[in-house]
């Protein structure tokens, strides 16, 4: 049963375009949703994260966009460097470290 | 800091063998994970550890078995390898979700690969 579905599985874009990923949840007791972003051979690192009692968060070119009524956030990468291509998880967690549920991944490609 | 390392990085067992993946991290963190990645399944849960001394099964605890020897080390043991383990297994570390500390740091992983 999978709780957090992502979307696209891969995407290639332009270096100066917007990929935008895509997650959906299920369960309405996630309270806190973060992004991973890793690198071939290399562990998972937290990108970006929010909490859904703000709509939108920023860091340097990195958005999180998220929809509480239609349980949906998604991830925006502003002017895309080839530097950005890794693979991105989307994740959520619900009251604590032990309920945190991934998705499946989106393997970005930016191309010069 | 090394962060959380991972040993081996490389494996491969036959099936029917045992094996214990060891992980150990050096930033006084309080829960430690494993987690295992497959193709087009994302990171799943296989055990945690809120603290020293405890141990809870995740989404797919199913064949492995775990120590949390101390602090600092978390071990994964395989008793009888399956070809439907093999996978890349990554461990993690957090500070106390308690205290609001969420994020995550995975180490580097180690790949395991069972005939």
């Amino acid at each position: 049963q999978q709780q957090v579905k992502q979307s696209p599985q891969s995407l290639i874009v332009q270096k100066g375009g917007i990929p935008i990923i895509n997650c959906a949840y299920e369960n309405t007791a996630f309270d806190y949703f973060p992004w991973y972003q890793q690198f071939p051979g290399k562990g998972p690192a937290l990108l970006i994260a929010i909490r859904p009692d703000v709509s939108e968060k920023k860091e340097g070119r990195f958005t999180i966009s998220f929809n509480k009524s239609a349980k949906q956030f998604s991830l925006h990468i502003m002017d895309s460097q080839p530097g950005d291509s890794a693979t991105y998880f989307c994740a959520a967690s619900a009251g604590g470290y032990q309920k945190v549920t991934f998705g499946t991944g989106t393997k970005l490609q930016v191309i010069p | 800091n090394a962060g959380v390392t991972q040993t081996p990085k490389f494996q491969v067992l036959k099936t029917g063998q045992s094996m214990t993946l060891q992980c150990a991290q050096d930033m006084n963190h309080n829960s430690m994970y494993w987690y295992r990645q497959d193709p087009g399944m994302g990171l799943r849960l296989i055990y945690y550890s809120a603290s020293e001394g405890t141990t809870d099964k995740g989404e797919v605890p199913n064949g492995y078995n775990v120590s949390r020897l101390n602090k600092r080390e978390f071990s994964l043991r395989l008793e009888s390898a399956a070809p439907s383990q093999t996978s890349v297994y990554f461990c993690a570390s957090s500070e106390d979700w308690r205290e609001g500390a969420y994020e995550q740091y995975f180490g580097p992983g180690t790949r395991l690969t069972v005939t």
